[in-house]
């Protein structure tokens, strides 16, 4: 399968732990998002990466969250002192931006990360 | 990006098409049209999306109406598959903003 993978799927902490979640996108998409998605809403976006730069970061819920994509390949998502209101889905998607085009980009989403804090 | 509204529920009856409506009456002219869907605990799944021609892939239909205030996703023979949360989403650049969606549930 070569869709945008995440690792853990599902992760249970106690309140105050830190934790990282992985996001492997599709090989050839540049274009890596965060997003948030609690219990009946919709997915809420965090952040986003053009190949290894955060191009938007101001949508991150707190500077209690941070992420990475170092290479330009696959990213983290790290959660620091994690409370009770961090309990959500944390999603991935990738997608490919060719230079000079028009359109937005279709992104793909992994299956996300289920965070449970105790 | 242009706000969305889509009704909280529909049911289909399987092998019948699905027609789910969104209301978008504040586009502006460079912002697409995109839908997506989500099965219970999996992530989004993208479905198509369309400027202001009405477009069709394998998976389903989308009609936009002329002056762009309006679409509708069809799916053209919904199974029980087809059980999902589907979100219409306006947006001209990078992030999207998801609504609370359409919940559709297809019955035997």
């Amino acid at each position: 399968d070569t869709g945008v993978s995440q690792d853990p799927r599902h992760k249970i902490t106690k309140r105050g732990q830190n934790v990282t979640f992985r996001c492997d996108p599709i090989s050839e998409h540049n274009r890596l998002y965060w997003y948030r998605q609690t219990l009946g809403q919709g997915p809420e976006f965090l952040t986003y990466f053009q190949n290894e730069a955060q191009l938007e970061k101001s949508r991150l819920l707190s500077d209690r969250f941070s992420a990475e994509r170092p290479k330009g390949s696959f990213s983290t998502l790290e959660i620091q002192r994690t409370e009770q209101g961090d309990s959500a889905m944390y999603l991935c998607a990738s997608s490919l931006v060719l230079a000079g085009g028009s359109s937005p980009d279709t992104q793909y989403f992994g299956p996300g990360t289920r965070l449970t804090v105790l | 990006d242009a706000k969305t509204t889509q009704p909280t529920s529909m049911d289909c009856a399987e092998g019948r098409a699905a027609n789910l409506p969104c209301n978008h009456s504040t586009i502006s002219g460079n912002e697409y049209v995109y839908w997506y869907r989500q099965i219970h605990s999996q992530g989004p799944q993208y479905i198509i999306h369309g400027l202001k021609n009405n477009e069709t892939n394998e998976m389903a239909s989308l009609i936009i109406t002329e002056d762009r205030k309006s679409s509708t996703l069809i799916l053209p023979h919904a199974t029980l598959r087809d059980t999902a949360v589907y979100y219409c989403i306006v947006r001209a650049y990078n992030d999207m903003r998801f609504g609370a969606g359409t919940r559709l549930t297809v019955k035997p």
